[in-house]
Formats: C-alpha cells, sequence, structure tokens
C-alpha cells in the first residue's frame, strides 16, 4: 500500500524568506504526487503534480516541488514566503498512475508566515 | 464554472437523526468522491463512484451510504448520526479517463457537528 509522511506539522518563517515542506513517500510502483493547499476554512486547491515527466515541477503561486526517487521525497518549495500562503498543505500520493486513482493523503503541514 | 458545490456549509445534528449532504460537479467529470477531514489525520476517502452508477467502499465506510444520482450529483447520507461522524467533509471529482493521469478537484466542505 502507499503513504504518505509529512516530516513537520507545522513550519513557522518569516515573510520573505524561503519555504520548505518536507514529504516522504511510500510506493511499490512509480507514484503520481501531488501537493494542495488549504486555506482556512476552505476546500483544497492543487498546487501542483508529478507524473514521471519533469522531476522538478513548477506550481502556481510560485512554489514548486521536486521529485527524488532515490530519498523517496516531494518536498515543496518557495524561494520567498507571503503572508497569503499561510495555510495548511497537504502531500499526496496516488495509487494508480492512469485513469481513475485513490489519493492517500499526508496528515499536513501548517505554515504560518510571520511579518 | 462553479466547479464542485456542496450544501449545506454547516449542519448541526443529535445523535440518532439523519441527513444527506448533496455535492455537484460541472466539470462532466466521470468520477466522482466523498472524504472526511479530522484533525491531525488528513483527508480518509469514505466511499467514491468510478464512474455513473457504480460506488465503491473507500477507507472509512462505515456509518454512511451514496448515491450516484446521475453523472453530476454524489450524495452522501448519515442514517443514524453519531458523534463519531462530527468532522468535515468534502467531495471531489475528477475525469477518471484510462490513460490520463488524473487531477482531483475539491468542493468548500460540509462542516457536521453531531451531539
Amino acid at each position: 500500500a502507499q503513504s504518505v509522511t509529512q516530516l513537520d506539522s507545522h513550519v513557522s518563517v518569516s515573510e520573505g524568506t524561503p519555504v520548505l515542506l518536507r514529504c516522504n513517500y511510500s510506493s511499490s510502483y512509480s507514484p503520481s504526487l501531488f501537493w494542495y493547499v488549504q486555506h482556512p476554512n476552505k476546500g483544497l486547491q492543487l498546487l501542483l503534480k508529478y507524473t514521471s515527466a519533469a522531476t522538478l515541477v513548477k506550481g502556481i503561486n510560485g512554489f514548486e516541488a521536486e521529485f527524488k526517487k532515490s530519498e523517496t521525497s516531494f518536498h515543496l518549495t518557495k524561494p520567498s514566503a507571503h503572508m497569503s500562503d499561510a495555510a495548511e498543505y497537504f502531500c499526496v500520493v496516488s495509487e494508480g498512475n492512469t485513469g481513475f486513482q485513490k489519493l492517500v493523503f499526508g496528515t499536513g503541514t501548517r505554515l504560518l508566515v510571520s511579518p | 464554472n462553479a466547479g464542485v458545490t456542496q450544501t449545506p456549509k454547516f449542519q448541526v445534528l443529535k445523535t440518532g437523526q439523519s441527513m444527506t449532504l448533496q455535492c455537484a460537479q460541472d466539470m462532466n467529470h466521470n468520477s466522482m468522491y466523498w472524504y472526511r477531514q479530522d484533525p491531525g489525520m488528513g483527508l480518509r476517502l469514505i466511499y467514491y463512484s468510478a464512474s455513473e452508477g457504480t460506488t465503491d467502499k473507500g477507507e472509512v465506510p462505515n456509518g454512511y451510504n451514496v448515491s450516484r444520482l446521475n453523472k453530476r450529483e454524489f450524495s452522501l447520507r448519515l442514517e443514524s448520526a453519531a458523534p463519531s461522524q462530527t468532522s468535515v467533509y468534502f467531495c471531489a471529482s475528477s475525469q477518471g479517463l484510462a490513460g490520463e493521469t488524473d487531477t482531483q478537484y475539491f468542493g468548500p466542505g460540509t462542516r457536521l457537528t453531531v451531539l
């Protein structure tokens, strides 16, 4: 079975400093990986996804993630945090590469951004 | 396009009461899903419908039933609500087409409290 581990439950940064949210996954074959963001009292929005094409994936709002098979990691980064980035972030792995998929969610990382 | 819509946004029930959560999507997606989100646990799949006319159990189906009314609508029913079902419920939809990497799109959620 596939699984995903988000290594930090909370990350605090200052506005303008880099963001790193860490995610490790477990998969028996080549996975699809996603990062979703959830702002307070809102639904989930897709930030980016990896689907076995380029290992460096660019998403919305300046976020990107790098797929490292040797490390089974898919960490999310952003060069400069903005106050509006404060939210909860979920790393997600799928149990199928194509067509219908079941998603397995990490437990989330809450990003706090201070002025 | 409204995307994925859910009603109601908030609901308070007493133990033993029943209710139905409604979900609709206007993206002509084949697959639809119901998740629950509890603090510190990420999202867990309750039921899903890979295509119109089919439904299957997810990770935590006990105490719930679903109906895929048509291609657009997928409802979740609690027949006899219990306090353990206090949660935020998310509906999602995706293309679910073979040969393509799927992306799920989420509704805004229903916050349910069972007293």
